[in-house]
């Protein structure tokens, strides 16, 4: 199975600053076909999970664009700019190239 | 506007087994694969199924193939998963989701609890 490394596990941040997460993979996420299917999510505190980027660095419907993916092979990173008080909750980095799907343990956001 | 409902959560024993439901409206359900994806409390996600558009193929992990299936009634809008012999280690929100090519998850429905204890 691939395994997702993500870090840091929290993160304190203030308002309007900028945050970095990680997520590296144990196996390349190049599928076959050429593309690459890491996503992220954002758990906020007593909800369900939303998918803010699909595919590396591709916002979905209605995501800010001050959240941007990047990255390659195995290496992820998520950047949140202008953090606000909405941003606040889990991280998650999601990998659908290979099954079993599988995802990072969570990066917690907090307000310094 | 996508909803997805989850139904059938609850309280069950060990062994024994549970069917959840989700209801999906604002969009051609027929068109998209679906999944399950389960968190148990205070733990990360963990996938647990996806079915083709059509209901033609499911796949699953390890930890709960031979014992979940997956299925869909198109006519009906609606998904399903049936959990037999379960476990302790089962206990979660079970998430139903549509998904985008390749695994990544679009989008969430609400969620319902299973607690699997005597």
């Amino acid at each position: 199975d691939v395994v997702m490394t993500q870090t840091p596990v929290s993160l304190s941040v203030s308002l309007g600053g900028q945050v970095s997460i990680s997520c590296r993979s144990s196996q390349s996420l190049v599928h076959n076909n050429g593309n690459t299917y890491l996503s992220w999510y954002l758990q906020k505190p007593g909800q369900s999970p939303q998918l803010l980027i699909y595919k590396v660095s591709n916002r979905f419907s209605g995501i800010s664009d001050r959240f941007s993916g990047s990255g390659s092979g195995t290496d992820f990173t998520l950047k949140i700019s202008r953090v606000e008080p909405d941003d606040l909750g889990v991280y998650y980095c999601g990998q659908g190239t290979q099954y079993p799907y599988t995802f990072g343990a969570g990066t917690k956001l907090e307000l310094k | 506007e996508v909803q997805l409902v989850e139904t059938g959560g609850g309280l069950v024993q060990p062994g024994r087994s549970l069917k959840l439901s989700c209801v999906a409206s604002g969009f051609t359900f027929n068109n998209y694969w679906m999944s399950w994806t389960r968190q148990a409390p205070g733990k990360g996600l963990e996938w647990v199924a996806s079915i083709t558009n059509s209901g033609g193929s499911t796949y699953y992990p390890d930890s709960v193939k031979g014992r979940f299936t997956i299925s869909r009634d198109n006519a009906q809008n609606t998904l399903y998963l049936q959990m037999n012999s379960l476990r302790s280690e089962d206990t979660a929100t079970y998430y139903c989701t549509r998904d985008g090519s390749y695994g990544w998850f679009a989008y969430w429905g609400q969620g319902t609890l299973v607690t699997v204890s005597s």
